[in-house]
C-alpha cells in the first residue's frame, strides 16, 4: 500500500540553524502539507502546496519556513534558523486532489532545537 | 477561526466495554476524519464522513458524522487492549482539502 515516507525520523540541531526536512508523497498524489506537533499538544497546520506554489499556510509559517518540491518526488520544508520552540514533530500529508477529503499522513520527523 | 473540541480527554475502561468519544465544533466542516495516533508516529487514518448524518462501520468501531456537519462520535463496540491510543478527529477547513482543523485527541486506554 503507498504511504507517505520523511526523513530523517529525528533531528537534533543547534538554535540558529538551519534544517530541511524531507517528504515523499504518495506518489499520484497532487496536495501536499506540512503539520507539526509539540509534545502534548495538537497537530497544527503549518502549510498546503499544490502545482509548485504555497496555496494556503498558518501563522506559524513565518519567514523563517520555506517549502519546496525540488524534483517529481520529494517535498521538503526548510527552517532556516531554527528556535526553541521550534522542537516539535513535524508531518508531512499528501492527498489525491484539491477535493479529496482524505490526507495520508507520514510518519513524522521529531527536531529538537538545543 | 474553525475549532474542533473532543471529549472525553482521557478515557480508561475494561476489555470488552462499549465507548464512545466526540468531536465536537460550532462550525460546518466539509468532512470530518477520524485518525489513531501511537506514541511517537503519525496519525493514521480510520475513516473519512462526508456528508450529513452518515454513518461508516469499521469492523467494531462506528462513526457518525452530525446532521448540520458540526460534530462526529466515534463508538467502540467490545473494546480491546489493542484499541489503545490516541484518537483524534480531523476537520476540513472552509478550503476544501487544504486545511486540516485537528482536535485535541481523546486519549484511550483500555485495560485486560
Amino acid at each position: 500500500e503507498p504511504e507517505v515516507t520523511q526523513t530523517p525520523s529525528h533531528q537534533v540541531t543547534q538554535m540558529g540553524q538551519e534544517v530541511i526536512l524531507r517528504c515523499v508523497p504518495i506518489s499520484n498524489h497532487l496536495y501536499f502539507y506540512w503539520y507539526r506537533q509539540i509534545l502534548g499538544q495538537k497537530v497544527e497546520f503549518l502549510v498546503s502546496f499544490y502545482n509548485n506554489e504555497i496555496s494556503e499556510k498558518s501563522e506559524i509559517f513565518d519567514d523563517q519556513f520555506s517549502v519546496e518540491r525540488p524534483d517529481g518526488s520529494n517535498f521538503t520544508l526548510k527552517i532556516r534558523s531554527t528556535k526553541l520552540e521550534d522542537s516539535a514533530m513535524y508531518f508531512c500529508a499528501s492527498s489525491a486532489s484539491i477535493w479529496s477529503e482524505t490526507q495520508y499522513f507520514g510518519p513524522g520527523t521529531r527536531l529538537l532545537v538545543l | 477561526t474553525q475549532l474542533l473540541e473532543q471529549s472525553p480527554q482521557f478515557l480508561s475502561i475494561q476489555e470488552g466495554e462499549n465507548l464512545t468519544v466526540y468531536c465536537n465544533s460550532s462550525s460546518v466542516f466539509s468532512s470530518l476524519q477520524w485518525y489513531r495516533q501511537e506514541p511517537g508516529e503519525g496519525p493514521v487514518l480510520l475513516v473519512t464522513v462526508v456528508t450529513g448524518g452518515e454513518v461508516k462501520k469499521l469492523k467494531r468501531l462506528t462513526f457518525q458524522f452530525g446532521d448540520a456537519r458540526k460534530d462526529s462520535s466515534l463508538h467502540i463496540t467490545a473494546a480491546q487492549t489493542g484499541d489503545t491510543g490516541l484518537y483524534l478527529c480531523a476537520g476540513a477547513g472552509d478550503n476544501y482539502g487544504q486545511n486540516f482543523v485537528f482536535g485535541p485527541g481523546t486519549r484511550l486506554s483500555v485495560l485486560p
